[in-house]
């Protein structure tokens, strides 16, 4: 069974709605993260969560918030999608007692904004 | 700059050795690491080099480091059309506990 699950794999959805991207983990991992992946961009960093009280911005929070329900949950959401929110959404966990900070990716979902 | 830099494409025969480079930013950067993202997957560590080592081979895989100019590279040895992917490098950097990723190195292996 996968450590890192993400629901749904793939979204289509309307300029404007409310969308949200679950992320659930079994690695026991304090540490989660959001990321987006857009051709010829790479990885760009949401949000990160490094305990279920702590939230933190990254490079382009603007348009998403997160929830940590729990250690093992973090969930992303886009209060109002618009088109160039169009990408692959990754969730991913890691260990603060880990000393390489290795990261552990989900599938991915594939969000597409009409 | 800021960015991690890779080249976004190799293309080699299978059988030939492929060696994806990579700059990084931070002289202070502890860790560095080569993901590697299959087809519909996400991304899965495929090896890392401490900042205090020059060399790490692993089977058919060999990373170099060269602190000096800031670079960093993946060698892999027989290259098969099953390590047709995306190949990320990241650092971590100085202060940070989050890897800085690059754009990635999509590696076509072709017959």
């Amino acid at each position: 069974d996968a450590d890192v699950t993400q629901t749904p794999r793939n979204r289509i959805t309307k300029t404007g709605k409310r969308i949200m991207l679950e992320c659930s983990q079994t690695k026991g991992h304090d540490r989660m993260y959001w990321y987006r992946q857009d051709p010829g961009l790479g990885l760009r960093l949401i949000y990160y969560s490094f305990d279920v009280k702590d939230i933190n911005k990254g490079e382009i929070s603007d348009g998403y918030s997160v929830s940590r329900q729990a250690q093992a949950k973090f969930s992303l959401s886009l209060e109002s999608a618009i088109p160039n929110q169009t990408a692959l959404y990754f969730c991913a966990t890691s260990d603060t007692g880990s000393s390489t900070d290795t990261q552990y990716f989900g599938p991915g979902t594939r969000l597409t904004v009409l | 700059g800021e960015d991690v830099e890779q080249s976004l494409f190799l293309s080699v025969r299978e059988g030939d050795s492929s060696v994806i480079n990579c700059t990084y930013t931070d002289s202070s950067s502890t860790y560095l690491y080569w993901y590697k993202q299959e087809p519909g997957a996400g991304l899965q560590l495929l090896t890392y080099i401490f900042s205090n080592m020059d060399m790490k081979q692993d089977q058919r895989l060999t990373v170099l480091l060269n602190k000096k100019d800031k670079h960093l590279s993946l060698r892999i040895a027989d290259t098969q059309t099953g390590d047709s992917a995306i190949y990320f490098c990241a650092e971590r950097r100085g202060g940070s506990y989050i890897p800085t990723f690059g754009r990635g190195t999509s590696l076509i292996v072709h017959p």
